[in-house]
């Protein structure tokens, strides 16, 4: 069964802090791995992970996946309170358009 | 440019109602999916589409239909709900690996 794990599940940080998110995995069939950033509504698209050792990067958020090890990292760096969300990892499995999502991080920032 | 719609917003529904979700999307888009959310558990998806007149079983198909008769529009059938089927369900569109979700549907069985 494919299986998406992160985290931790909730973390609290201060302004200008760093903070790393992890997503591991177990799937089928490996296509590609995305991370997403839900506020209050519909999750908005951050990254898409396909290649390891690859870093991509937006702004203060990189993420990198290593899929020797099944995992994926998002580092957000001098958080502010507007990175407050929930943030999703999921991973398409090669069989048609499945994608299985993880329970999310959710990440409150403090001013 | 709307992109992705879900209609209705809100809906209370008693044990053995039927009822049906919309979702509409504007960006020409193949590929379309619905998903539903519940607390502490992500998204899981319950059925998808890969085009006009196909569907396909996601993770969590049971007590759900769908069909997809014109490309833009996904719909989402529960043909006798189930206290279970609380939640919140996104719809979501794409070409190909990036999803545009809508705002959800929030819905409450009784």
């Amino acid at each position: 069964e494919d299986k998406v794990v992160q985290s931790p599940l909730s973390l609290v940080v201060h302004e200008g802090d760093t903070v790393t998110l992890n997503c591991s995995y177990e799937v089928t069939n490996f296509r590609s791995l995305l991370w997403y950033k839900q506020e209050k509504k519909a999750p908005t698209f951050l990254f898409m992970l396909t290649s390891s050792g690859i870093e991509k990067k937006s702004g203060r958020l990189s993420s990198i996946l290593d899929k020797k090890e099944l995992f994926s990292i998002l580092n957000i760096t001098a958080t502010q309170t507007g990175d407050s969300a929930v943030y999703l990892c999921a991973v398409e499995s090669n069989y048609g358009q499945n994608f299985v999502f993880g329970p999310g991080t959710r990440l409150s920032v403090l001013p | 440019n709307a992109g992705v719609t879900q209609t209705p917003k809100f809906r209370v529904l008693k044990t053995g109602q039927s009822m049906t979700l919309l979702c509409a999307q504007d960006m020409n888009h193949e590929y379309m999916y619905w998903y539903r959310q519940d607390p502490g558990m992500g998204l899981r998806l319950i059925h998808y589409s890969v085009g006009e007149g196909t569907t396909a079983k996601g993770e969590v198909p049971d007590g759900y239909n769908v069909s997809r008769l014109k490309k833009q529009n996904f719909l989402l059938g529960l043909e006798s709900a189930a206290p279970s089927q609380t939640s919140v369900y996104f719809c979501a569109s794409g070409d190909s690996y990036e999803q545009y979700f809508g705002p959800g549907t929030r819905l409450t069985v009784t």
